[in-house]
């Protein structure tokens, strides 16, 4: 069974700009979490998707947005990127809401804000 | 609120090493815990899950036990291999937040 899949790996972009990453859960999943990785933050939670519904929202601003289609494929989206941005994007599948079964991560995302 | 601790930051043994892997918690009322692995640059690799109402899970050469009315869990690593050098991080899902909260990790060299 394929994995977490996250595209695209790399992105570069400048301040001002906005961004869509994508991820893919593995196929079944229909949860999907989004984290934010920085060396100075560690892992944040940014969101939880589950049949289409926001379940969960994470401590972020509202520049930093998600969405999750009828196939469990979910997108982010993140608006007037700052330069705090610059992190691994990493999104997580599970069979259920998060709370009971094991989280699956993908390779994630290293987005560059110069 | 709910915060996570691992313990050492960072940890270089000599292959062959049994070695134990420290997390702490504040708030016990937790779902489950769960391990994960991290090499450089890379995504999260899950090794053990253990819900709330279990001790330990194991898996190969990973021993994972919880403790939860200490807030404590441990992961065992047998006979270290330099395979094995990555970040190890574990997180709990948190009743009263319904996310995963994460430690800072460990980070852990095997070297030959």
């Amino acid at each position: 069974k394929a994995g977490v899949t996250q595209t695209p790996r790399y992105l570069i972009k400048t301040r001002g700009q906005q961004v869509t990453l994508s991820c893919s859960p593995i196929s079944g999943h229909r949860s999907v979490s989004w984290y934010q990785q920085t060396p100075g933050q560690g892992l944040q939670f940014l969101f939880e998707y589950f049949s289409e519904t926001q379940r969960n929202k994470g401590n972020f601003p509202g520049r930093f947005s998600g969405r999750q289609f009828s196939n469990s494929r979910s997108e982010m989206n993140v608006s007037t990127l700052e330069l705090g941005d610059s992190a691994l994007y990493l999104c997580a599948s599970s069979l259920e809401v998060g709370r009971r079964g094991t989280q699956y991560f993908g390779p994630g995302t290293r987005l560059t804000v110069l | 609120k709910q915060e996570v601790t691992q313990i050492p930051a960072a940890l270089s043994v000599p292959e062959g090493e049994n070695l134990v892997l420290n997390c702490s918690f504040t708030d016990s009322a937790i779902y489950n815990l769960q391990w994960f692995r991290q090499d450089p640059g890379k995504g999260l690799t899950s090794l053990l899950l253990i819900q709330s109402s279990q001790r330990e899970q194991t898996s190969g050469r990973l021993n994972a036990s919880l403790d939860k009315s200490s807030g404590r869990s441990t992961l065992y690593i047998a006979a270290s291999q330099p395979g094995d050098s990555a970040t190890y991080l574990c997180a709990v899902f948190s009743g009263g937040y319904n996310k995963l909260i994460f430690g800072a990790g460990t980070r852990l060299a095997v070297h030959p």
